[in-house]
């Protein structure tokens, strides 16, 4: 089981956000999280609990490990505003129920 | 550059049966595992498992197992998702996404496709 908060969030351009996620049972740092914007597919952020991924701006970082874990984004951007994923890969793989950040 | 392209949007009635196609291009189709994921309207995603293109080999997630059911043509460099008996509960987005495997923290989903929205309804 994976759970998310908040669920949702209301936030400012340049503001420090940061969502937690956990997991019913230790996964390690298997864990990633994605982004996804209205009529989009999700897209890749964080692999590894803590890994960039390419082309992923700086202000986003991620930490943890076993079953707690941390998506940070330091100064909120306007293209940031979007739902939030994590997801584990320790235990088949499965998806938090996200959170969402607005205005 | 690399691209997953999933077939259109389809539109069934309860019972009938859909295949979905993911066409990739950009790279080797069969050095990376692709995975289905389908999100629910307003939901988050959930995984029905994924399948090796190099040998066909398939976890299910025990969830959609018996409900869904994968295939690939190398010849043509495409995934499918076969989905049987269908229900209203099964009107969602349908995704296909490739694998990037890491060293020591698991795979992660690097390219996805833009999604097959699939409607039952009588």
């Amino acid at each position: 089981q994976m759970t998310q908060s908040p669920p949702s969030l209301s936030a400012s351009e340049g503001d420090r956000v940061t969502i937690t996620c956990r997991t019913s049972q230790s996964i390690g740092t298997k864990l990633n999280w994605y982004q996804q914007k209205a009529g989009e597919a999700p897209k890749a952020l964080i692999f590894g609990a803590s890994s960039l991924h390419s082309g992923v701006p700086s202000r986003f970082s991620g930490s943890g490990s076993g079953t707690d874990f941390t998506l940070t984004i330091s100064s909120l951007q306007p293209e940031d505003f979007a739902t939030y994923y994590c997801q584990q890969t320790y235990f088949d793989i499965s998806f938090g129920p996200g959170t969402r950040v607005d205005v | 550059e690399v691209q997953l392209v999933q077939s259109g949007a389809e539109v069934k009635k309860p019972g009938e049966s859909l295949r979905i196609s993911c066409k990739v291009s950009g790279y080797s189709f069969t050095s990376h595992w692709i995975s289905w994921v389908r999100q629910v309207p307003g939901k988050g995603p959930e995984w029905l498992g994924r399948i090796d293109p190099i040998d066909s080999y398939i976890n299910y997630s025990p969830s959609f197992q018996g409900h869904v059911t994968f295939s690939v043509d190398k010849s043509v460099s495409t995934a499918y998702l076969h989905l049987s008996s269908l229900q209203a509960s099964d009107t969602a987005v349908y995704y296909c996404a490739r694998h990037r495997p890491t060293a020591q923290t698991g795979p992660y989903y690097d390219y996805w496709g833009r999604g097959t929205l699939v409607t039952v309804s009588s």
